[in-house]
């Protein structure tokens, strides 16, 4: 079964100053895609990014980008020139691409961000 | 606008009454899904659908019951509902199951008493 790990419940960040969230993963499967959402106090889920597993090239949305390192199942997302609306709880998540069949999709238990003024 | 309706938004509710939570999407998409939301758990899966008449349970069915009889709508239902079942709950849609992008409602925060 996969697991989705965020190692940090809370990080807080320097408005215009750059922060990195981690998130690890543990899977058996080579292909799959892997998730960033951003949670605001609205309780919204937005998703921020995806990444393909298949793509070694790291996905970029504006101020949001990843470094996924498949062979440490690693996913960190980093946000630049941070905003005050980038506080939010951040959740990690893992889909498979299991064709035909159930795709289940694994959360992480959430970094909440505070960006500081 | 596309978008996942869930209602009621809020809801405080006795042990034992039976409840409904509606779901519906007007994106014509095939999968759709229940999570619900605990501090320090994350989103865990509860029930999803394939498409219409397929359903399946996800990590966390215990206690609730879901119907898909029209593409469009995915209630999730609370038969005897339990203080344990005290949680933020969320639909979600895609358009496939292969689909990346989910759509997720608004969210309904249910308090058993």
């Amino acid at each position: 079964a996969q697991t989705v790990t965020q190692s940090q419940p809370e990080m807080s960040v320097q408005e215009a100053e750059t922060v990195t969230l981690s998130c690890t993963y543990d899977t058996s499967e080579s292909d799959y895609y892997l998730f960033w959402y951003k949670q605001p106090p609205s309780r919204q889920m937005i998703l921020v990014i995806r990444q393909e597993a298949y793509k070694q090239q790291n996905a970029t949305e504006n101020r949001f980008s990843v470094n996924f390192q498949k062979a440490a199942k690693s996913f960190s997302l980093k946000i630049s020139d941070s905003q005050l609306g980038d506080a939010a709880m951040y959740f990690c998540a893992y889909r498979s691409t299991r064709r035909g069949g159930y795709q289940k999709v694994t959360f992480g238990t959430g970094t909440k961000l505070q960006v500081i003024p | 606008e596309a978008q996942v309706t869930q209602n009621p938004r809020y809801l405080i509710t006795v042990t034992g009454k039976k409840l409904t939570v509606t779901c519906s999407q007007n994106m014509n998409h095939e999968y759709m899904s229940w999570y619900r939301q605990d501090p320090g758990l994350g989103l865990r899966q509860i029930y999803y659908s394939m498409n219409v008449e397929v359903t399946d349970k996800g990590d966390v069915p215990e206690g609730y019951k879901v119907s898909r009889k029209e593409k469009r709508n995915f209630p999730l239902i609370l038969e005897s509902p339990s203080p344990n079942q005290t949680s933020l709950y969320f639909c979600a849609s895609s358009l496939t199951p292969m689909n990346t992008e989910a759509f997720f409602g608004q969210g309904t925060r249910l308090t058993v008493v």
